[in-house]
Order: C-alpha cells, then sequence, then structure tokens
C-alpha cells in the first residue's frame, strides 16, 4: 500500500517555465515532508523540505507547497533549467517516539528541453 | 569532501551465493541506513543503525543481515541472494535520530545470475 505517491512518472518543461511536481499521501500522521532529486549514477540528494505547519516553504527557484486538508504537495521550480532535469522523489516522515523511517514515493523523471 | 561511499558500485552474484555490500561515510554521523530500490519503484528502508543499536524493519526479509563495526562503515549481507533480491542498495546517513535530512550513496546495484 503506497502511503506516498507520485502519479506522473515523467514530466517534460521548456527551459524558463514553471515545472509543477505533485505528491499525493495517505497517512495523515506525516508530519515532515522532503523532496530529493536524483542524477543518473548517484544517489538521491536533500533538495528541500517542508514541515507540515507551514504551507510554504521557499529556497531560490524552488518552491514547496504543503495542502494538509488535501494530503497534497508540490515543487515548483521556476525558472526551470536544463540541470533540473533529474528524478524527483517526495518523501514524508511520520513522527512517532524512535521512528525514523522516511517513505518515498516512486519518483518523477523530469526533462528540461533546452 | 564529506561523502557516503559505496562499494562496489556494480556487483554480480549468483543465486544463493551470499553477499556483502559496503558502505562507509565521512561526515562522522550517528545514523547509517540501507535502502532497497527497484526498478521504478520507491526507495524502501530494509534497517538503520543509531550507533551501534541495530533497528530492523518488520517487513526486511531474514535473508537480509547487516554489520556495523564502527561509525564509519556498515555492511549489508545477503545471505542467499534470490533472483529478486536485484535491486539498487543505497545507503545513507543522518547526523541524529529523527533528523529528516539524510545523506546518500551513489548505490550498489546487484545483479544475481
Amino acid at each position: 500500500d503506497q502511503q506516498v505517491k507520485q502519479n506522473s512518472p515523467s514530466l517534460s518543461v521548456q527551459e524558463g517555465r514553471i515545472s509543477i511536481l505533485n505528491c499525493d499521501y495517505t497517512n495523515s500522521m506525516f508530519d515532515y515532508f522532503l523532496w530529493y532529486k536524483k542524477y543518473p549514477a548517484e544517489g538521491p540528494t536533500f533538495l528541500i523540505s517542508i514541515s507540515s505547519i507551514k504551507d510554504k516553504n521557499e529556497d531560490g527557484r524552488f518552491t514547496v507547497f504543503l495542502n494538509k486538508s488535501a494530503k497534497h504537495l508540490s515543487l515548483h521550480i521556476v525558472p526551470s533549467q536544463p540541470g533540473d532535469s533529474a528524478v524527483y522523489f517526495c518523501a514524508a516522515r511520520r513522527s512517532l517516539a524512535g521512528s525514523y523511517q522516511l517513505t518515498f514515493g516512486k519518483g518523477t523523471k523530469l526533462s528540461v528541453i533546452p | 569532501d564529506a561523502m557516503v561511499i559505496q562499494n562496489p558500485r556494480y556487483q554480480v552474484t549468483q543465486f544463493g551465493k551470499p553477499v556483502t555490500l559496503s558502505c562507509s561515510q565521512t561526515l562522522n554521523h550517528n545514523v547509517m541506513y540501507w535502502y532497497q530500490q527497484k526498478s521504478s519503484q520507491a526507495p524502501k528502508l530494509l534497517f538503520h543503525y543509531y550507533d551501534k543499536d541495530f533497528n530492523n524493519e518488520a517487513d526486511t526479509p531474514d535473508n537480509f543481515q547487516s554489520r556495523r563495526p564502527n561509525t564509519s562503515f556498515c555492511f549489508l549481507d545477503i545471505r542467499s541472494p534470490g533472483l529478486g533480491d536485484a535491486a539498487m542498495y543505497l545507503c545513507a546517513t543522518s547526523k541524529l535520530a529523527g533528523e529528516d535530512t539524510q545523506y546518500f550513496g551513489p548505490g550498489t546495484r546487484l545483479t544475481v545470475l
């Protein structure tokens, strides 16, 4: 049973435009959400995160939005650059004593076309 | 540069032949994790160490074991690999238990013949 879902396996965007990557979750106990970026032949690298007490977090070209009532978050990249082409994983953490597990989605492959 | 290193990057083993994957870190982090990622799937946590304390996920098969002889190194042992164990194995670290930012190595791709 997938608790974190990224329903779009792939996304193509023109350079300079906005990229929007979506993520849905089912477990209302998740209290912290992260986005990781993965290039081929490399491990995932942390990109940006958001706590469940916030609805927006911004870091340069990257903004994450959280809609708790809809159990939905999205990553916006503006403007998109060819170097942003990668697989993006959404991950969620459940706050439970002794629980350090991140639950990942399957990833969305973003292609930014020059 | 401080980093998480995984060796080898590619590992081929035979069905049923034990194999060990290696992870080392120069970050001096307390926590080390092993994930399994099959093609087009989400990374799935197998187990993690907080210092020397081992924490196994409930659905991790007994075929998978881990050792952490010191802070820097952590090993994943697959006692009798099956064809279904072919996957990318990712090692990650975090400074503190519960800290959300995990730092990943490049992974080891395991092929089982």
